[in-house]
């Protein structure tokens, strides 16, 4: 049972421009929201977070929205650069499960010159 | 400031056999959380250590044990190994704080033949 979903595995951007990542989920009970960054051969990197009672969060290039009565909860980089080419997770906690991060399968965002 | 600390790198198992894999939390942290990182997949959640008790679990089964030391360092322990367990083992740690950041380690990449 996939409670967040990364429906598109890959996306590939021009360096400067800007990368957007979405993902969507399916348990109302979420109210906690990350975004992890990975590249080969190293764990997860945080990026970003938002509380559900947030709807946009930013941290130099990276902002997060989030829609609650839509599910969705995108990325956005700006302006994308060569080092941001990496595998992107999506990942969500519940109030009644703490600390259990449920994760989505990841976008391959790759960063080209 | 040492980050999330796991080992060994690499083990290659055979089926039916046992491990062990260690993580050493990052400094400050007392929460650690394992997961499991198929190919091409998201990470998924084993279990969490709290005050050396598990204190969630994922949708594994009890081959998949775990332990937290006094100074919060934690090992997993997989019994009966099968070619399915094949993957990357990811430690996280965070503090007891509910919507805390969880830190990954590198991880520990397993092969069963």
């Amino acid at each position: 049972d996939q409670q967040v979903k990364q429906n598109s595995p890959s996306l590939s951007v021009q360096e400067g421009r800007i990368s957007i990542l979405n993902c969507d989920y399916t348990n109302s009970m979420f109210d906690y929201f990350l975004w992890y960054k990975k590249y080969p051969a190293e764990g997860p990197t945080f990026l970003i977070s938002i509380s559900s009672i947030k709807d946009k969060n930013e941290d130099g290039r990276f902002t997060v929205f989030l829609n609650k009565s839509a599910k969705h909860l995108s990325l956005h980089i700006v302006p994308s650069q060569p080092g941001d080419s990496a595998v992107y997770f999506c990942a969500a906690s519940a109030t009644d499960s703490w600390g259990k991060l449920q994760f989505g399968a990841g976008t391959q965002v790759v960063v080209t010159p | 400031d040492a980050g999330v600390t796991q080992s060994p790198t690499h083990l290659i198992k055979t089926r039916g056999q046992q491990v062990t894999l260690r993580c050493s939390p990052k400094s400050g942290h007392d929460t650690v959380s394992w997961y499991q990182q198929a190919l091409g997949q998201g990470p998924q959640f084993i279990f969490q250590y709290y005050e050396e008790e598990e204190r969630q679990r994922g949708n594994f089964p009890d081959r998949f044990s775990g332990h937290q030391f006094p100074n919060y360092s934690s090992e997993l322990n997989v019994n009966a190994l099968l070619l399915g367990d094949s993957a990357l083992y990811l430690c996280a740690s965070s503090l007891s704080s509910r919507e805390e950041t969880q830190y990954f380690g590198p991880g520990t990449r397993l092969l069963v033949l």
